[in-house]
């Protein structure tokens, strides 16, 4: 069964700052990784989805890349804004396009 | 991009009665959609996988019984909580492929179930 797991659970960084957002799974056999934003009580932004052909996805200021073999995946945040706090989700795509989503990272970007 | 319209936004409702959400893909057909639920401060958990013209599939600890899914059209998903309970008070949310395997699926805006 696959798991997914975030670290870390939540971070503070001030405004202008670069972060790292950390994504890992346990079964590699997976066809793609996606990155959601979701704000409270609100559903879910995809912002990156990563083909498990590919090493990385970049849209803006966001990079995503993925490490199959490994099992982690991360999303580079350049230049945080306050608009960016929120909750970020990665899910792995397995079998039947199910997702499994991790436990999420709340950012909180201050001014 | 694809738009999913989920409706309504949240509901509270007394203890024992259904509550019925509807899922639609406004611009595409949607061969498969998928049920999820989320509470306050976890990750969402799929609940359920439903299939146009045929019977949902559910998850491990799901209970088909109270959670009814019903995936009559290509553009229409619905989830109806029966006898909801206060433990039900959650995050439920949709999302909809448009049937190739493994594609970027698309996501409701939830709703805020409360169970009084």
């Amino acid at each position: 069964k696959q798991e997914v797991t975030q670290i870390p659970a939540a971070l503070s960084v001030p405004e202008g700052e670069n972060l790292v957002l950390n994504c890992s799974f346990t079964d590699s056999a997976i066809y793609n990784l996606q990155w959601f934003r979701q704000d409270p009580g609100k559903g879910l932004t995809s912002l990156l989805l990563i083909q498990s052909s590919q090493r990385e996805q970049t849209s803006g200021r966001l990079n995503a890349s993925l490490d199959k073999s490994s099992g982690r995946s991360t999303l580079y945040i350049a230049a945080s804004q306050p608009g960016d706090s929120a909750t970020y989700l990665c899910a792995a795509t397995g079998t039947a396009s199910k997702l499994t989503f991790g436990t999420g990272t709340r950012l909180q970007v201050t001014l | 991009g694809a738009v999913v319209s989920q409706h309504p936004s949240w509901v509270i409702c007394k203890s024992g009665t259904s509550v019925k959400i509807e899922c639609r893909s406004l611009d595409f057909q949607a061969t498969t959609m998928f049920w999820y639920r989320q509470f306050p401060k976890q990750s969402l958990m799929l609940m359920a996988t439903s299939n146009e013209g045929s019977k949902a599939t559910y998850e491990q600890g799901v209970e088909k019984d109270k959670f009814l899914i019903n995936h009559a059209s290509l553009t229409l998903s619905t989830l109806t909580v029966t006898s909801a309970h206060p433990e039900d008070s959650s995050f439920y949310i949709c999302s909809a492929s448009g049937g190739t395997a493994h594609e970027k699926l698309f996501f409701g805006s939830g709703t805020q179930l409360s169970v009084l």
